[in-house]
């Protein structure tokens, strides 16, 4: 099956900080990338996501390149917020076959963004 | 307007009673999870139902029993509760792509004592 490993956390930044998330999967065929992110007591939200390799994602200032040939999809943001403090999700999904809209989910990264 | 919604948003019980966690989605979409997140913030899926026929059921007890009235909805029945069923429980929607985004509600948060 899918797997998704992110970098471990918790990751302390201070404000304007440049961040990066590293996140690598394992996958067959061709399969889709996502950040969710997760504030306090909230559900998950799409960051941003690539569905085709070389693709890059891009929101809120945050953005992921999708990496075939290193299966890699590390999120970067050059200048941290304090809004940003949250929990980060690296996740894959397949197309096809009978995974079917299944998301595959990294540990998750908890981000905390100091003044 | 409230894309995915789950009720309750909290539910404190007894290890051994019964519960239901109630999910809408209001997005029109055809495909419905469950996903559990545990004390370490590990999401994992449970179960996935498109228009209302089941089509994902990861190695969940059986005591967990999702059920699907129409596709806007999607709950969620545990008998016989135990104490490592505390944790939150996301529901999400999505349209019929198996690669499109989903969209969660707000959780709920379990606890059995």
């Amino acid at each position: 099956g899918n797997s998704v490993t992110q970098m471990e956390g918790p990751v302390t930044l201070s404000e304007e900080a440049f961040l990066t998330i590293n996140c690598t999967y394992t996958a067959t065929g061709y399969p889709s990338l996502f950040w969710y992110v997760q504030y306090p007591g909230e559900g998950l939200q799409l960051l941003l996501k690539a569905t085709k390799a070389d693709d890059k994602g891009s929101n809120k200032g945050f953005e992921a390149t999708y990496r075939k040939e290193t299966t890699s999809f590390h999120l970067e943001k050059g200048s941290v917020q304090v809004s940003d403090s949250a929990v980060y999700f690296c996740a894959v999904a397949n197309a096809g076959g009978t995974s079917y809209g299944k998301l595959t989910f990294g540990q998750g990264t908890i981000l905390t963004v100091h003044p | 307007d409230t894309a995915v919604s789950q009720t309750p948003k909290y539910l404190v019980t007894q290890m051994g009673n019964d519960k239901s966690i109630k999910c809408e989605q209001n997005l029109g979409h055809d495909t419905m999870y469950w996903y559990k997140q545990d004390s370490k913030k590990f999401l994992k899926i449970m179960f996935s139902y498109n228009n209302k026929e089941l089509i994902i059921n990861e190695t969940v007890p059986n005591r967990f029993s999702p059920k699907s009235p129409d596709k806007a909805h999607l709950n969620l029945h545990i008998n016989s509760l135990e104490l490592g069923d505390s944790a939150v429980y996301f529901c999400a929607s999505s349209p019929e792509s198996q690669t499109d985004t989903q969209y969660f509600g707000p959780g709920t948060r379990l606890t059995v004592l």
